[in-house]
């Protein structure tokens, strides 16, 4: 079974400064997706970005990207700028590359992120 | 952009009763899937569906059940409900690709139900 592993439950950062949360998985396949998504305290599951494993250019998405290490089975995000909008709970995910492309999604326990003005 | 349409929003129920959980798919996406939150907890994978057919299944009780029907909305039923089943559901809803291979298919999230038993 796939595991996905954030170490960090918490993480706090000035406002403008760059922060970089880590995750780490474990599975046995090779072609598989990453996630990372965000929930604030609305409790609403927001997609900040993605990664398919096939690629070896890092994703980005504005002021968020991704350091993805496969070998290493690393996949850490990094917000550049941070602004008191990012302040939420960021959970790590993994997905399966199937040819269905119905499979669960499973998640790491989350990094609490704080924003400190 | 039309999302992922949940309802009811809040449900207060009793221990050993019976609770339906409503999906409405993004129009045009083909498959839905139910998560279980926790307080303070991860979303559980429960169940997909893709073409109205049972896809993948991870950790749903047996005393749940789930369907999707003919215009692609999905229920999640709870019977004997535990006073464990407290937590916040999510739907979520993706469009397979149509060719085979890898599929890139993103899934985007509802609002949440959240469940309160007493």
């Amino acid at each position: 079974a796939q595991t996905v592993t954030q170490s960090q439950p918490e993480m706090s950062v000035q406002e403008a400064e760059t922060v970089t949360l880590s995750c780490t998985y474990d599975t046995s396949e090779s072609d598989y997706y990453l996630f990372w998504y965000k929930q604030p305290p609305s409790r609403q599951m927001i997609l900040v970005i993605r990664q398919e494993a096939y690629k070896q250019q890092n994703a980005t998405e504005n002021r968020f990207s991704v350091n993805f290490q496969k070998a290493a089975k690393s996949f850490s995000l990094k917000i550049s700028d941070s602004q008191l909008g990012d302040a939420a709970m960021y959970f790590c995910a993994y997905r399966l590359a199937s040819g269905g492309g119905a499979d669960g999604l499973t998640f790491g326990k989350g990094t609490h992120l704080i924003i400190q003005p | 952009a039309a999302g992922v349409i949940q309802s009811p929003r809040h449900l207060i129920k009793e221990k050993r009763e019976t609770a339906t959980l409503k999906c409405y798919p993004i129009p045009r996406h083909d498959t839905v899937y139910w998560y279980q939150q926790g307080p303070g907890q991860d979303p559980q994978f429960l169940i997909s569906f893709y073409e109205k057919m049972q896809s993948d299944k991870g950790s749903i009780p047996d005393r749940f059940s789930a369907q999707q029907f003919s215009d692609y909305h999905s229920e999640l039923n709870m019977s004997s409900l535990e006073l464990g089943d407290s937590a916040l559901y999510f739907c979520a809803s993706s469009l397979v690709p149509l060719l085979a291979g890898p599929s890139t298919d993103t899934q985007y999230f509802g609002p949440g139900t959240r469940l309160t038993v007493l």
